[in-house]
Parts: C-alpha cells; structure tokens; sequence
C-alpha cells in the first residue's frame, strides 16, 4: 500500500484565518480525496483532487471556502479558507490505489478559537 | 445520492465471542465495499474489501458478507480479542475512481 503523510498533524488557528494542509504520496496515484471528519462523526467526502484540473466538490462544500491544488499525481494540499469555530474538525486525505482500494493519511487535527 | 445505513452504533461483547455489523445500502449500482477500523486518535484502517461479483471473503479472524439482492453487507469478527475495540465504518463505492461513501460507524467494545 501506499505511504501518506500529512502536514501540518495538528493546529490551532484563530478565527478568519485560513491554513493549508499537504498531502504526499509516496507513489503516483490518479485519484485523491479529501474528507472531513467532525469529533465522534463518520468521514464526509469534501472533494475529490483531480490533477491538472479543477477539483470536484461535493453538496455543502465550495471552493472559495475549501480550495484544493493537485499539482502532480503525488501531492495536493487544502486550504481551509476564513475559518470558523465549526471547522474544527480532522481532515484526512485519502488515495486510490492500483487495486482499487483507498488508504488514509495520517490525519490534520485543526482547532478553531 | 447514496446513502449507507450502519447497525448496530454501539456493540459490546466478551472475550472470546462473535461481533456482526451489518450495513445496507440503496443503489444496486454500488459495487465495491470496504470496512475500516479506527482506533483512537488514528487514521481509518482498510481491514477487509469485498467486490460485488464475490459473496463471502475471509481473512482470519474477519469475513464480510455481501448480499446484493438484499442490498447489504456484513462485517463478522470471529474469536474477539480485547485488541478489537475500536469503531468500525463500513464503506461502498460505485465503481473504481469513485470516492467512498461511510456508514455512521459502530464502537465495538471487547471486555476480557
């Protein structure tokens, strides 16, 4: 399986901010995604990075909020945008791999004051 | 659009005993279906898949079920250990390059 860090792993952000997580890959992988996972929640899809184009977003989430980067088909990063005390949340990157099967990364944990 | 309904929320068993979680889901087009583990403060864990041309797949302790007539899939963990607690989300796809779609996820508890 692939090897997926995330950076930063954690941060406390003060509200109207804006702060952008990485995503690598150790592999080159067509399909990444971004979900969110509020405390004791399940994973909501927020988007899926599709590179060399813009990302495709899922209902409830928008792009001047949650914009996404896919540079390449080993990195992409999320920027969450103005933040608000409802965004604390963990973000998770996850990606497709050759079997079909999707892997997580690590986790960014963001708290918002 | 899809939507995956997860039981039990909660489920607490002893040492030794079976867990079963099942998940339904609505669209016959789904046709791949994960299960991940998540402990504690840790990323979710791809423990078993099960494709829709398959019935049954094990691996050890784990099997999952899938009925598609029916329309739902089941997690089985056989011989439980106390290393089992964590929550269990079951997952589905409607085909490859697709993101997943979780259920609400199950906290398994397993007591010595």
């Amino acid at each position: 399986s692939a090897v997926i860090s995330q950076k930063p792993s954690r941060d406390i952000c003060q509200r109207g901010t804006s702060l952008t997580i990485q995503c690598q890959v150790d592999s080159q992988v067509t399909m990444m995604f971004w979900y969110r996972q509020q405390p004791g929640q399940s994973l909501t899809l927020i988007a899926t990075a599709n590179q060399g184009s813009e990302a495709t977003y899922e209902s409830g989430f928008v792009i001047d909020k949650f914009p996404i980067s896919r540079p390449n088909l080993t990195f992409s990063t999320l920027t969450v945008s103005n933040m608000s005390p409802e965004d604390s949340s963990i973000y998770l990157c996850s990606v497709e791999w050759s079997g079909g099967e999707q892997y997580f990364g690590p986790g960014t944990r963001l708290t918002v004051t | 659009g899809e939507n995956v309904e997860q039981h039990p929320s909660t489920l607490s068993v002893q040492e030794g005993d079976s867990a079963v979680i099942k998940c339904t889901y609505s669209d016959s087009a789904s046709n791949y279906f994960p299960w991940y583990k998540q402990e504690l403060g840790k990323r979710p864990q791809l423990i078993i898949d099960i494709r829709s041309n398959v019935g049954e797949k094990k691996d050890q302790r784990i099997a999952v079920t899938l009925n598609k007539t029916a329309k739902h899939f089941s997690l089985h963990i056989t011989e439980t250990q106390p290393e089992d607690s964590a929550v269990y989300f079951c997952a589905l796809s409607i085909q490859a390059g697709t993101a997943l779609i979780f259920g609400k996820g199950t906290t398994l508890s397993v007591s010595s």
